[in-house]
């Protein structure tokens, strides 16, 4: 079974530019939540979406929004780059979403540096 | 919010003992859950343990929750090199994570 895929890995951006990740969840998992991992924040939750809605959000401005296809792929999208926005941005997948019940399944992460 | 607080941040050890490491919670809980990860990668899930459960095992991994003290704590026996990692604990329906505890086991 595959696991997580996010896309890209690795990305450089530069100040007011925008930037699309992709997270591919596992198969058959319909909830997808991103999070912020810096080194000052720790891990921050962003937004959570099930079943192309978007459940859960975290405190982040309206520059970072995502949205969920029907196939429960999802993608993440920050406008307006800020030096502060370099991270490693991690999405995970459940089957039935974040908490209650299992565990959350990550991906590798999408490293983004903003210059 | 809820928000999961490791605590000590860092820990070296040396391969075979044993390291611990805790972590406390604010609010109520449905369960708790400890990650790993491994520099700059993806988090794994360890252990999951319930608000009723006291203790829980998997491995070389003893995990206790103490809900009164609205804490938990992971114990990692006999630690290998592999061992070597950030572990974080994650509480509420975001799984709110904390900063995690950095475990260098040294050969």
């Amino acid at each position: 079974k595959a696991g997580v895929t996010q896309t890209p890995r690795y990305l450089i951006k530069t100040r007011g530019q925008q930037v699309t990740l992709s997270c591919s969840p596992i198969s058959g998992h319909r909830s997808v939540s991103w999070y912020q991992q810096t080194p000052g924040q720790g891990l921050q939750f962003l937004f959570e979406y099930f079943s192309e809605t978007q459940r859960n959000k975290g405190n982040f401005p309206g520059r970072f929004s995502g949205r969920q296809f029907s196939n429960s792929r999802s993608e993440m999208n920050v406008s307006t780059l800020e030096l502060g926005d370099s991270a490693l941005y991690l999405c995970a997948s459940s089957r039935t979403g974040t908490g209650n019940t299992g565990e959350l399944f990550f991906g590798e992460g999408s490293r983004l540096t903003v210059l | 919010s809820q928000q999961g607080e490791e605590d000590p941040q860092a820990l070296s050890i040396q391969e075979g003992e044993n390291a611990t490491m805790n972590c406390s919670y604010k609010t109520s809980i449905n369960n708790l859950q400890w990650y790993r990860q491994n520099s700059g990668r993806g988090l794994v899930h360890l252990i999951l343990i319930r608000s009723n459960e006291r203790e829980k095992h998997s491995g070389r991994l003893r995990v206790t929750l103490d809900t009164s003290k609205k804490s938990s704590s992971l114990l990692i026996t006999a630690s290998r090199a592999a061992d070597t990692a950030s572990y974080f604990c994650a509480t509420g329906n975001r799984l709110a994570f904390g900063k995690g505890n950095q475990v260098v086991v040294i050969p």
